[in-house]
C-alpha cells in the first residue's frame, strides 16, 4: 500500500520548453501532496505544497510562475516547469499524505523524474 | 526551528557487520523522526519512524533506531549488513503533530558502502 507514482521517470527537454510532471498517490487518496528538488549528491529541498483544490505553498526562493502546480484531484498533482532553462535540470519528487492517516505522520514518496534541460 | 544533522557523509562497513548511521536533531517540540533510504535515481523509501510512541523503533529490512532524548539523537543501526543495503540515508524530523505537512526537515544524507 502506499504507492506513489511519478510521471515521466526521466524526460530531455530544450531550452525554453515547458515540462510537465505527473504525480500520483494509486491506492490512497492524498489532500496535499509535495514537490522537492534534489541536486547531485545533496539532500531534499521542498518546493511546494500542493493542497486539493486550493492554490500550492511555495518555499521561499521558488518562482511560483515558472514550477507551476495543479492538485486536480485526490490522487493527481502536476508540476509544470515552465521556459526550462539548463539551471533547472534536476532530480523531482513528489509525496503525498494518506487523507486516512489521522496524525499526518508520513509521506510516501514517489521514484523521482530526471528533468535534463538542453 | 528544527534542525537535523547527520554526522557522517560516508559510511564504509564490510558485509555481515554491524551498521550505525548517526542523526542528532534539534527541535522546540516533540518531533517526530524518521529514516528514509534511497537507492541510486529512486525516490524515498521510508524505513522507520518514531513519533513519541516506544523509543526503540523496528523498521524494514532489519532495520531499527533509538529516540534518546536526553542525547537528541536518532541513529540508524542494523546488526549485520548486506550488500543491498548500500544506498543514501536521510535523517528526517518533523516537528508537525504527525510529521506530515510542512514540517519535514531533511538531514544532508549518508553515504552507506557495503564492502564484500
Amino acid at each position: 500500500g502506499a504507492v506513489v507514482s511519478q510521471h515521466p521517470s526521466w524526460v530531455i527537454c530544450k531550452s525554453g520548453t515547458s515540462v510537465k510532471i505527473e504525480c500520483r498517490s494509486l491506492d490512497f487518496q492524498a489532500t496535499t501532496m509535495f514537490w522537492y528538488r534534489q541536486f547531485p549528491k545533496q539532500s531534499l529541498m521542498l518546493m511546494a505544497t500542493s493542497n486539493e483544490g486550493s492554490k500550492a505553498t511555495y518555499e521561499q526562493g521558488v518562482e511560483k510562475d515558472k514550477f507551476l502546480i495543479n492538485h486536480a484531484s485526490l490522487t493527481l498533482s502536476t508540476l509544470t516547469v515552465t521556459s526550462a532553462h539548463p539551471e533547472d535540470s534536476s532530480f523531482y519528487i513528489c509525496s503525498a499524505r494518506d487523507t486516512r492517516d489521522i496524525l499526518g505522520d508520513t509521506q510516501y514518496f514517489g521514484p523521482g523524474t530526471r528533468l535534463t534541460v538542453l | 526551528a528544527q534542525s537535523v544533522t547527520q554526522l557522517d557523509s560516508h559510511v564504509s562497513v564490510s558485509e555481515g557487520t554491524p551498521v550505525l548511521l548517526r542523526c542528532n536533531y534539534s527541535s522546540s517540540y516533540s518531533p517526530s523522526l524518521f529514516w528514509y533510504v534511497q537507492h541510486p535515481n529512486k525516490g524515498l523509501q521510508l524505513l522507520l519512524k518514531y513519533t513519541s510512541a516506544a523509543t526503540l523503533v523496528k523498521g524494514i529490512n532489519g532495520f531499527e533506531a533509538e529516540f534518546k532524548k536526553s542525547e537528541t539523537s536518532f541513529h540508524l543501526t542494523k546488526p549485520s549488513a548486506h550488500m543491498s543495503d548500500a544506498a543514501e540515508y536521510f535523517c528526517v524530523v518533523s516537528e508537525s503533530p504527525g510529521g506530515g505537512a510542512d514540517g519535514l526537515t531533511f538531514g544532508k544524507g549518508t553515504h552507506l558502502i557495503i564492502q564484500p
